[in-house]
């Protein structure tokens, strides 16, 4: 069965310093996604990137966040300067078209734990 | 925005019984509605899911009901048995245009199974 796969599993990193959280979504799926659960809270959108563009942003987003998709395969989050509060599991989702634009199932990563100090 | 309330936050039952989780939700464009059932250290998967034009649906055990004019839906599991044990998140999806999919998520419900 297609799956969504994450990189790394568990990142921990210091105050300040840049992450990279790397996916790669099912090969034909055109709908990708990030979201982030803080431990014990709900699970938050981030961003959707369909089309070589995000197509939507939640305020978590801000200036500190950027996304890629650098070779076709591959869908990057990156956190520039990483806070304390950006400790959290992340998500990297993808979705298929069948359904129409706002249905059909979005498959989860197992995700990447991301832990600042 | 939409904003996705989900009870109880825990629920226990035992091996046989039924389980049933409650969720409401804020905007009344949302359309599609999802459950994701979440193991320990794995991501979320899709177990069930609903969208407005019916009201109920149901897939072996599990069975999800949708009452449009309350903004509310519910996810019940019958018969339930030790590995349905897991945290359970209802969502619902705000319709913002073609290409986005914005899932609002609930707090989420852990189920023991007491066998």
């Amino acid at each position: 069965e297609p799956e969504v796969t994450q990189t790394p599993s568990h990142q921990v990193t210091q105050m300040g310093q840049e992450v990279i959280l790397r996916c790669v979504p099912i090969s034909n799926h055109l709908y990708f996604y990030w979201y982030r659960q803080i431990l014990g809270q709900k699970v938050e959108f981030l961003v959707s990137f369909y089309n070589n563009e995000i197509s939507e942003k939640s305020e978590i987003f801000d200036d500190q966040f950027s996304v890629e998709r650098p070779d076709g395969s591959n869908f990057t989050l990156k956190i520039r300067s990483t806070k304390l509060e950006d400790s959290a599991m992340y998500f990297c989702a993808s979705r298929g078209t069948s359904g129409g634009p706002n249905t059909g199932e979005l498959f989860f990563g197992e995700g990447s734990r991301l832990t600042v100090l | 925005g939409e904003n996705v309330e989900q009870h109880p936050s825990t629920l226990s039952v035992q091996e046989g019984d039924s389980a049933v989780i409650k969720c409401t939700y804020s905007d009344s464009a949302s359309n599609y509605f999802p459950w994701y059932k979440q193991e320990l250290g794995k991501g979320p998967q899709l177990i069930i899911d609903i969208r407005s034009n019916v009201g109920e649906k149901k897939d072996q055990r599990i069975a999800v009901t949708l009452n449009k004019t309350a903004k509310h839906f519910s996810l019940h599991i019958t018969e339930t048995q030790p590995e349905d044990s897991a945290v359970y998140f209802c969502a619902a999806s705000i319709n913002s245009g073609a290409g986005s999919y914005q899932l609002t998520f609930g707090k989420g419900t852990k189920l023991s199974v007491i066998p």
